[in-house]
């Protein structure tokens, strides 16, 4: 049973779109929300998180936007670059020392 | 800067042999982790420690016996290893809702 869904699975934008990763949970004591870049041959590192409390939350060309009463998620990367191509995962968690959950990611692909 | 290492970076083993892989780091971080990654599954969590001689079982911990003899240092032993258990091994450390702070990653390959 994966607790953090994501879609799609893989998803190609042309430089300058914006691309839009979901994700949705089923834990309700979920509090936490990071998402995490992963290019090939490397750990996974955060990019953008949010907490429950929030509804929004930007970055620079990165945007969260976060409905509790769906239980969904959506990240949005705005004005995209050749270089944001990587696997984004969504995450979460409801006591963080006990680790993050993790969904099975997005591959994206931004061509020029 | 927060530094994870993670050694060795690639590993081949025989099946039934023993497997050890060291996590290190730098950032006086009292949470550690230990994740897999496989194609379809995602991330998944192995185990964990709140500090220096705590361990703690995470979502699938079957197979593998961790150890945490300091602060720095947090191990994944494979006693018995198996073909399942050939995967990307990552290691975090983390403090508060922070940043998890993720090593390279350690190929392993069970033959």
């Amino acid at each position: 049973q994966q607790q953090v869904r994501q879609s799609p699975q893989s998803l190609t934008v042309w430089e300058g779109e914006t691309a839009i990763l979901n994700c949705s949970y089923e834990n309700s004591a979920f509090d936490y929300f990071p998402w995490y870049q992963q290019f090939p041959g490397e750990g996974p590192a955060l990019l953008i998180s949010i907490l429950s409390v929030s509804d929004k939350k930007e970055d620079g060309r990165f945007t969260i936007f976060f409905n509790k009463r769906e239980k969904k998620l959506s990240l949005h990367i705005a004005d995209s670059q050749p270089g944001d191509s990587a696997t984004y995962f969504c995450a979460a968690s409801a006591d963080y020392a006990q680790g993050l959950t993790f969904g099975l990611g997005t591959r994206v692909s931004v061509f020029p | 800067e927060a530094a994870v290492t993670q050694s060795p970076r690639n590993k081949v083993a025989v099946t039934g042999g023993k497997v050890t892989l060291s996590c290190n780091q730098t950032n006086n971080h009292n949470n550690m982790y230990w994740y897999r990654q496989d194609t379809g599954h995602g991330l998944r969590l192995i185990h964990y420690s709140y500090g220096a001689g705590s361990t703690e079982k995470g979502d699938i911990p079957d197979g593998y016996k961790a150890s945490r003899p300091s602060q720095e240092n947090f191990s994944l032993i494979l006693e018995l290893a198996t073909p399942s258990q050939t995967s990307v091994y990552f290691c975090a450390s983390g403090q508060g809702q922070n940043t998890l702070y993720f090593g390279a990653g350690t190929r392993l390959s069970v033959l």
